[in-house]
C-alpha cells in the first residue's frame, strides 16, 4: 500500500506570511501532483512534478519534488486570503494516484 | 472545453435505496476515475477505466458498487441498497497521458447523503 502523509494537517496564518507544507511517503512515484480543493468542490490541479529534485514555480507558489521522488513540498510566499483551502498531494504510478489527507490552510486578512 | 461534469451535484436518499451518478469526462481523455471522499480525508480510489475497459477496482469497494463506461465516453456509478456509511462526496476525474505522467482533472463531485 502506498501511503502519503501530509503535514501539518491544519495551518492558520496571517496575510503576508510565508509557509511550507509537506508531503512524505516511503514509496517512489513516477510523478506527483498538488491540488487545491475548496469546500463542496472537486480538487483543482495546480502542478505536476516528474523529475527528482525538480522545482516548479506558479506565481507565489513553489513546488519541489524530492531527489528520490518520495516526497514533495509546497512553499507559498506572502500568503493571501484567496490561498485559503485544502491542499492535497497525490503520488502517481502507472496513471493511478494515491492521495494524502491534505493540509487545510486558512489565511486571515 | 467544458471540463469534467457530474450529475447530480447533490443526492439525498433513504437507506436501502439504489442511486446512480453520472460523469462526463473531458472529451479527449481516455481514462476515467471514480473516487470517494469523506470529511477530513483525501480522495479514496474506487475504480478506473481506460476507454470502455474497467482496469482496476478497489478491494474496498463492496459488491453493492458497480461502474460502467459503455462507449468509452460518459460513466455511471451505481450504489445498490445504500447504507449510511455510503454518505460521502463521489468524485470523478479524467486524464490522458502527457509524456510519462497522467494529469487528472476532477469534476465538482456528487454529494450523497443517506438517511
Amino acid at each position: 500500500t502506498q501511503l502519503l502523509e501530509q503535514s501539518p494537517q491544519f495551518l492558520s496564518i496571517q496575510e503576508g506570511e510565508n509557509l511550507t507544507v509537506y508531503c512524505n511517503s516511503s514509496s517512489v512515484f513516477s510523478s506527483l501532483q498538488w491540488y487545491r480543493q475548496e469546500p463542496g468542490e472537486g480538487p483543482v490541479l495546480l502542478v505536476t512534478v516528474v523529475t527528482g529534485g525538480e522545482v516548479k514555480k506558479l506565481k507565489r507558489l513553489t513546488f519541489q519534488f524530492g531527489d528520490a521522488r518520495k516526497d514533495s513540498s509546497l512553499h507559498i510566499t506572502a500568503a493571501q486570503p484567496g490561498d485559503t483551502g485544502l491542499y492535497l498531494c497525490a503520488g502517481t504510478n502507472a496513471g493511478k494516484s494515491t492521495f494524502g489527507d491534505g493540509t487545510t490552510l486558512t489565511v486571515k486578512p | 472545453d467544458t471540463g469534467v461534469s457530474q450529475n447530480p451535484r447533490h443526492k439525498i436518499t433513504k437507506r436501502g435505496q439504489n442511486v446512480t451518478f453520472r460523469c462526463d469526462p473531458i472529451s479527449e481523455h481516455n481514462r476515467l476515475y471514480w473516487y470517494r471522499q469523506t470529511l477530513g480525508q483525501g480522495p479514496e480510489f474506487l475504480t478506473y477505466f481506460q476507454n470502455e475497459a474497467q482496469l482496476e477496482k478497489s478491494r474496498l469497494l463492496s459488491d453493492r458498487f458497480s461502474a460502467e463506461r459503455p462507449k468509452g465516453s460518459f460513466s455511471t456509478l451505481e450504489i445498490q441498497r445504500t447504507e449510511q456509511g455510503d454518505s460521502a462526496m463521489y468524485l470523478c476525474a479524467s486524464s490522458f497521458r502527457q509524456g510519462t505522467s497522467y494529469e487528472q482533472y476532477f469534476g465538482p463531485g456528487t454529494r450523497l447523503t443517506v438517511t
